[in-house]
Protein backbone atom coordinates (compact mmCIF):
# COMPACT_ATOMS: atom_id res chain seq x y z
CA UNK A 1 0.00 0.00 0.00
CA UNK A 2 1.27 3.60 0.26
CA UNK A 3 2.12 4.28 -3.35
CA UNK A 4 2.73 7.40 -5.12
CA UNK A 5 2.78 7.95 -8.85
CA UNK A 6 4.37 10.84 -11.02
CA UNK A 7 3.24 11.42 -14.39
CA UNK A 8 5.29 12.15 -16.81
CA UNK A 9 8.67 9.96 -16.03
CA UNK A 10 10.51 12.28 -18.15
CA UNK A 11 9.58 15.31 -20.89
CA UNK A 12 11.72 17.34 -22.58
CA UNK A 13 10.17 20.69 -23.65
CA UNK A 14 10.91 23.85 -25.34
CA UNK A 15 12.14 27.07 -23.76
CA UNK A 16 9.39 29.03 -23.19
CA UNK A 17 6.76 26.39 -22.64
CA UNK A 18 5.16 25.27 -19.94
CA UNK A 19 4.93 21.54 -18.56
CA UNK A 20 2.48 19.73 -15.92
CA UNK A 21 3.72 16.99 -13.85
CA UNK A 22 0.76 14.88 -12.13
CA UNK A 23 1.50 13.33 -8.91
CA UNK A 24 -1.05 10.59 -7.51
CA UNK A 25 -1.39 9.26 -4.60
CA UNK A 26 -2.80 5.72 -6.00
CA UNK A 27 -4.30 3.67 -2.45
CA UNK A 28 -4.86 6.28 -0.07
CA UNK A 29 -5.85 9.56 0.24
CA UNK A 30 -3.61 12.39 0.70
CA UNK A 31 -4.13 15.86 2.62
CA UNK A 32 -0.92 16.92 2.01
CA UNK A 33 1.46 16.93 -0.91
CA UNK A 34 5.12 17.62 -0.83
CA UNK A 35 7.16 18.98 -4.07
CA UNK A 36 10.68 18.63 -4.07
CA UNK A 37 13.42 19.11 -6.47
CA UNK A 38 16.60 17.45 -6.61
CA UNK A 39 19.43 18.49 -8.68
CA UNK A 40 22.19 16.07 -9.78
CA UNK A 41 24.33 14.81 -7.06
CA UNK A 42 22.96 16.77 -4.05
CA UNK A 43 19.64 16.64 -1.60
CA UNK A 44 16.37 17.05 -2.24
CA UNK A 45 15.26 20.81 -2.28
CA UNK A 46 11.17 21.39 -0.97
CA UNK A 47 9.30 24.08 -2.90
CA UNK A 48 6.50 23.88 -1.41
CA UNK A 49 3.47 21.82 0.21
CA UNK A 50 0.01 21.86 -1.21
CA UNK A 51 -2.90 21.03 1.74
CA UNK A 52 -5.78 19.86 -0.36
CA UNK A 53 -8.11 22.67 -1.64
CA UNK A 54 -6.15 25.61 -0.52
CA UNK A 55 -3.30 27.59 -1.73
CA UNK A 56 0.04 26.11 -1.91
CA UNK A 57 2.67 27.27 0.60
CA UNK A 58 5.96 27.53 -0.89
CA UNK A 59 9.64 27.96 0.46
CA UNK A 60 11.50 31.00 0.43
CA UNK A 61 13.52 31.61 -2.84
CA UNK A 62 10.92 29.29 -4.88
CA UNK A 63 8.86 31.50 -7.25
CA UNK A 64 5.37 30.59 -6.74
CA UNK A 65 4.14 32.31 -10.27
CA UNK A 66 6.94 30.06 -12.28
CA UNK A 67 5.87 26.97 -10.22
CA UNK A 68 2.44 26.65 -10.20
CA UNK A 69 0.78 23.86 -7.83
CA UNK A 70 -2.81 22.61 -7.87
CA UNK A 71 -4.25 20.20 -5.52
CA UNK A 72 -7.64 19.85 -6.60
CA UNK A 73 -8.73 16.64 -5.44
CA UNK A 74 -7.01 14.08 -2.27
CA UNK A 75 -5.40 12.12 -4.61
CA UNK A 76 -3.73 14.53 -7.04
CA UNK A 77 -1.22 17.11 -7.06
CA UNK A 78 0.16 19.01 -10.23
CA UNK A 79 3.13 20.90 -10.71
CA UNK A 80 3.43 23.43 -13.58
CA UNK A 81 6.65 24.94 -14.59
CA UNK A 82 5.60 28.04 -16.60
CA UNK A 83 7.64 29.26 -19.69
CA UNK A 84 10.19 27.21 -18.35
CA UNK A 85 13.83 27.83 -18.91
CA UNK A 86 17.04 25.35 -19.18
CA UNK A 87 17.60 26.19 -15.39
CA UNK A 88 14.73 24.73 -14.79
CA UNK A 89 15.94 21.16 -15.83
CA UNK A 90 15.99 18.82 -12.83
CA UNK A 91 14.24 15.95 -10.95
CA UNK A 92 10.69 17.14 -9.68
CA UNK A 93 9.64 14.60 -6.79
CA UNK A 94 6.61 14.64 -4.88
CA UNK A 95 5.64 12.81 -1.63
CA UNK A 96 2.24 12.60 -0.41
CA UNK A 97 1.10 12.26 3.46
CA UNK A 98 -2.07 10.22 4.30
CA UNK A 99 -5.19 11.15 6.27
CA UNK A 100 -5.34 7.78 8.21
CA UNK A 101 -3.51 4.85 9.41
CA UNK A 102 0.17 4.10 8.39
CA UNK A 103 0.13 6.80 5.66
CA UNK A 104 -0.79 9.53 8.35
CA UNK A 105 2.73 10.06 9.76
CA UNK A 106 4.67 9.12 6.61
CA UNK A 107 5.26 11.08 3.47
CA UNK A 108 5.78 8.43 0.29
CA UNK A 109 7.29 10.12 -2.46
CA UNK A 110 6.80 9.33 -6.04
CA UNK A 111 9.37 8.15 -8.81
CA UNK A 112 10.53 11.59 -9.88
CA UNK A 113 10.13 13.31 -13.07
CA UNK A 114 13.11 14.28 -15.25
CA UNK A 115 12.59 17.88 -17.04
CA UNK A 116 14.83 18.50 -19.59
CA UNK A 117 14.42 22.52 -20.80
CA UNK A 118 16.13 22.71 -24.41
CA UNK B 1 17.37 26.92 11.01
CA UNK B 2 17.02 23.14 11.00
CA UNK B 3 19.71 21.57 9.25
CA UNK B 4 21.04 17.98 8.31
CA UNK B 5 24.98 16.92 7.58
CA UNK B 6 25.88 13.81 6.17
CA UNK B 7 29.06 12.14 5.00
CA UNK B 8 29.94 13.13 1.68
CA UNK B 9 30.70 9.87 -0.41
CA UNK B 10 30.87 8.44 -2.92
CA UNK B 11 31.63 4.95 -0.49
CA UNK B 12 32.57 2.19 -2.41
CA UNK B 13 32.96 -1.39 -0.80
CA UNK B 14 32.93 -5.25 -0.75
CA UNK B 15 30.44 -7.59 0.06
CA UNK B 16 30.17 -8.10 3.28
CA UNK B 17 31.94 -4.95 4.59
CA UNK B 18 30.50 -2.81 7.37
CA UNK B 19 29.00 0.36 6.42
CA UNK B 20 28.54 3.55 8.54
CA UNK B 21 27.06 6.57 7.03
CA UNK B 22 27.54 9.38 9.36
CA UNK B 23 24.72 12.14 10.35
CA UNK B 24 24.25 15.07 12.32
CA UNK B 25 21.47 17.36 12.61
CA UNK B 26 20.84 21.00 13.66
CA UNK B 27 17.26 21.89 15.02
CA UNK B 28 15.59 22.96 17.97
CA UNK B 29 13.08 20.77 19.89
CA UNK B 30 12.63 17.40 19.12
CA UNK B 31 12.48 16.09 15.49
CA UNK B 32 12.12 12.88 14.25
CA UNK B 33 14.70 11.24 12.22
CA UNK B 34 14.98 9.20 9.46
CA UNK B 35 17.34 7.54 6.74
CA UNK B 36 15.73 7.58 3.14
CA UNK B 37 17.14 4.89 0.19
CA UNK B 38 17.11 5.61 -3.41
CA UNK B 39 17.90 2.77 -5.57
CA UNK B 40 18.95 3.34 -8.97
CA UNK B 41 16.19 4.53 -11.05
CA UNK B 42 13.48 4.67 -8.20
CA UNK B 43 12.20 7.10 -5.82
CA UNK B 44 13.08 7.21 -2.42
CA UNK B 45 11.92 4.92 0.08
CA UNK B 46 11.76 4.77 3.34
CA UNK B 47 14.62 2.73 5.40
CA UNK B 48 13.96 3.20 8.98
CA UNK B 49 13.29 6.18 11.16
CA UNK B 50 13.18 7.12 15.12
CA UNK B 51 11.12 9.56 17.05
CA UNK B 52 12.73 10.29 19.96
CA UNK B 53 16.16 9.92 21.76
CA UNK B 54 17.65 6.82 22.10
CA UNK B 55 15.30 5.22 20.03
CA UNK B 56 16.96 2.70 17.40
CA UNK B 57 15.40 1.95 13.80
CA UNK B 58 15.88 -0.97 12.26
CA UNK B 59 15.25 -2.08 8.91
CA UNK B 60 16.40 -5.06 6.16
CA UNK B 61 19.83 -5.06 8.23
CA UNK B 62 20.42 -1.66 9.01
CA UNK B 63 20.20 0.01 12.42
CA UNK B 64 20.50 3.92 13.44
CA UNK B 65 20.33 5.17 16.88
CA UNK B 66 18.51 8.54 17.88
CA UNK B 67 21.22 10.18 19.78
CA UNK B 68 20.36 13.44 21.46
CA UNK B 69 23.79 14.38 23.21
CA UNK B 70 25.54 13.82 19.89
CA UNK B 71 23.05 15.07 17.46
CA UNK B 72 23.82 12.10 15.48
CA UNK B 73 21.86 9.93 13.53
CA UNK B 74 24.17 7.43 11.67
CA UNK B 75 23.51 4.81 9.76
CA UNK B 76 25.12 1.12 10.06
CA UNK B 77 25.00 -2.32 8.45
CA UNK B 78 27.51 -5.25 9.38
CA UNK B 79 27.61 -6.94 6.02
CA UNK B 80 26.26 -5.22 3.02
CA UNK B 81 25.00 -6.89 -0.15
CA UNK B 82 25.58 -5.75 -4.26
CA UNK B 83 22.04 -5.05 -3.81
CA UNK B 84 22.14 -2.46 -0.93
CA UNK B 85 23.97 0.02 -3.58
CA UNK B 86 22.27 2.97 -3.59
CA UNK B 87 21.74 6.81 -2.41
CA UNK B 88 21.31 7.23 1.06
CA UNK B 89 19.59 10.39 2.72
CA UNK B 90 19.28 10.86 6.38
CA UNK B 91 16.28 13.64 7.07
CA UNK B 92 14.97 15.47 10.21
CA UNK B 93 11.07 16.46 10.61
CA UNK B 94 9.82 18.81 12.71
CA UNK B 95 5.77 18.76 13.80
CA UNK B 96 4.98 20.45 10.27
CA UNK B 97 5.68 17.18 8.33
CA UNK B 98 8.18 18.77 6.42
CA UNK B 99 11.39 17.05 5.82
CA UNK B 100 14.89 18.33 5.71
CA UNK B 101 17.25 15.84 3.93
CA UNK B 102 21.01 15.64 4.09
CA UNK B 103 23.27 16.00 0.99
CA UNK B 104 22.67 12.16 0.48
CA UNK B 105 25.51 9.10 0.35
CA UNK B 106 26.31 7.16 -2.73
CA UNK B 107 27.20 3.93 -2.02
CA UNK B 108 28.45 1.07 -4.10
CA UNK B 109 29.24 -2.81 -2.89
CA UNK B 110 31.23 -4.28 -5.10
CA UNK B 111 30.84 -8.33 -5.25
Amino acid sequence: GAVVSQHPSWVICKSGTSVKIECRSLDFQATTMFWYRQFPKQSLMLMATSNEGSKATYEQGVEKDKFLINHASLTLSTLTVTSAHPEDSSFYICSARGMTDKAVNEQFFGPGTRLTVL
Amino acid sequence: GDSVTQMEGPVTLSEEAFLTINCTYTATGYPSLFWYVQYPGEGLQLLLKATKADDKGSNKGFEATYRKETTSFHLEKGSVQVSDSAVYFCALRKNDYKLSFGAGTTVTVRA
